[in-house]
């Protein structure tokens, strides 16, 4: 079974520009979360998508936002890039359900830089 | 609302010797916790986690950790670790619904042959 899948691997913007950045999950899996990893911050939860509706959601500014698509696919857009949002963004799935019964499972993430 | 301390942010240890990575955490409501981790140029990977029952959890790799309520911690340990192990290892909590996760800052394990 493929693993979840982040494109591109690699991403090179200048400030002011927005940027879309993709994610496929395992096959089956309806849960769809994304987070920002940074040296200083560590690793901070964006959003999470379940079913196409916005699950919860953390705190970031309202440049970040995302969507689920019907086949569970999720692209998440950044508008007006800073400085500060070079990171490396995280996509990970999951069946849904809870932690209980359904893992989170990672892709190996985009690296985004902001020039 | 939860928070996770990982003590030690970086963690040398000679191959074939004990470490053990500390990991605490503050939450108002009843949490489950993990610990996964971070290959060079890789995504997350699950390690172990505690949902319930018995405190001492293993994983994979021959990592286990241990629930400790009282003190709030589940500090991860290997008895004998390998030049494999050297990696980041990020201690994580979640409620009991939904898949936001709380994640600690990482410690950087590093295995000296």
């Amino acid at each position: 079974k493929a693993g979840v899948t982040q494109t591109p691997r690699y991403l090179i913007k200048t400030r002011g520009q927005q940027v879309t950045l993709s994610c496929s999950p395992i096959s089956g899996h309806r849960s769809v979360s994304w987070y920002q990893q940074t040296p200083g911050q560590g690793l901070q939860f964006l959003f999470e998508y379940f079913s196409e509706t916005q699950r919860n959601k953390g705190n970031f500014p309202g440049r970040f936002s995302g969507r689920q698509f019907s086949n569970s696919r999720s692209e998440m857009n950044v508008s007006t890039l800073e400085l500060g949002d070079s990171a490396l963004y995280l996509c990970a799935s999951s069946l849904g359900q809870g932690p209980y019964n359904s893992p989170l499972h990672f892709g190996n993430g985009t690296r985004l830089t902001v020039t | 609302a939860q928070s996770v301390t990982q003590l030690d942010s970086q963690v040398p240890v000679f191959e074939e010797a004990p470490v053990e990575l500390r990991c605490n955490y503050s939450s108002s409501v009843s949490v489950y916790l993990f610990w996964y981790v971070q290959y060079p140029n890789q995504g997350l990977q699950l390690l172990l986690k505690y949902l319930s029952g018995s405190t001492l959890v293993k994983g994979i790799n021959g990592f286990e950790a241990e629930f400790n309520k009282s003190q709030t911690s589940f500090h991860l340990r290997k008895p004998s670790v390998h030049i494999s192990d050297t990696a980041e290892y990020f201690c994580a909590v979640s409620r009991f619904t939904g898949n936001q996760f709380y994640f600690g800052t990482g410690t950087s394990l590093t295995v000296i042959p």
